[in-house]
């Protein structure tokens, strides 16, 4: 079974308008991170996001925040004001287990994201 | 700076070569990732190391072998018996006290023929 879940192939979002990637995971384990990643064509992978299983608060970083519901099991990521730099693949992923313990990190097929001007 | 790298950025090896991508941090970090990148797909964990001459595999070991010999280098043999090495392959280091990200290398594009 898949673990991370991601159902939207390919999205598209007007400039300066939000955009949300959807993201699903599937773990047993109650100790867990979450984290977006984005892949410009250059084939560099940008951390963007982190969520923690037990953080109470929703994640924030920028224009980046982190839709997270966890009865849901879903972490979705929220762009807001887009940008035409926004366009390239994004990657959610998951470690299990503790930080200082898990080390097994699963992606999801990824997101591609195409900013119209 | 501190950071990862991955050399060379591309890679032509004929079919039935073994090829060795380098893999290089300076980030004093614990643990070191391989990963394979197939077109339009996302990343598949090929190995990992948590510590110095301790390896594990991941979901796609199989043709492929790694050594860690020293904490910074984390080099990823492709060997004749990876039935399809043409790929794009990702090198990451974490620390491992911190909750966060794997930080990523530039990546190398391995075309076999």
């Amino acid at each position: 079974a898949q673990k991370i879940t991601q159902t939207q192939p390919g999205m598209f979002v007007q400039e300066k308008e939000a955009v949300t990637l959807d993201c699903t995971y599937d773990t047993s384990d109650q100790s867990y991170g979450l984290f977006w990643y984005k892949q410009p064509s250059s084939g560099e992978m940008i951390f963007l996001i982190y969520q923690g299983s037990y953080d109470e608060q929703n994640a924030t970083e920028g224009r980046y925040s982190l839709n997270f519901q966890k009865a849901r099991k879903s972490a979705n990521l929220v762009i807001s004001a887009s940008q035409l730099g926004d366009s390239a693949m994004y990657f959610c992923a998951m470690r299990e287990g503790p930080s200082n313990y898990g080390q097994n990190f699963v992606f999801g097929p990824g997101t591609r994201l195409s900013v119209l001007p | 700076d501190g950071g990862i790298t991955q050399s060379p950025k591309y890679l032509f090896r004929k079919e039935g070569q073994n090829v060795t991508l380098s893999c290089e941090q300076n980030l004093n970090h614990d643990a070191m990732y391989w990963y394979r990148q197939d077109p339009g797909q996302g990343l598949r964990l090929i190995y990992y190391s948590q510590i110095v001459n301790d390896f594990q595999k991941g979901d796609i070991a199989e043709g492929y072998s790694v050594s860690r010999e020293k904490k910074e280098s984390f080099p990823l043999t492709v060997t004749s018996a990876q039935k399809n090495p043409t790929a794009f392959y990702l090198c990451a280091s974490r620390t491992s006290e911190s909750s966060y990200e794997q930080y990523f290398g530039p990546g190398t594009r391995l075309t076999v023929t």
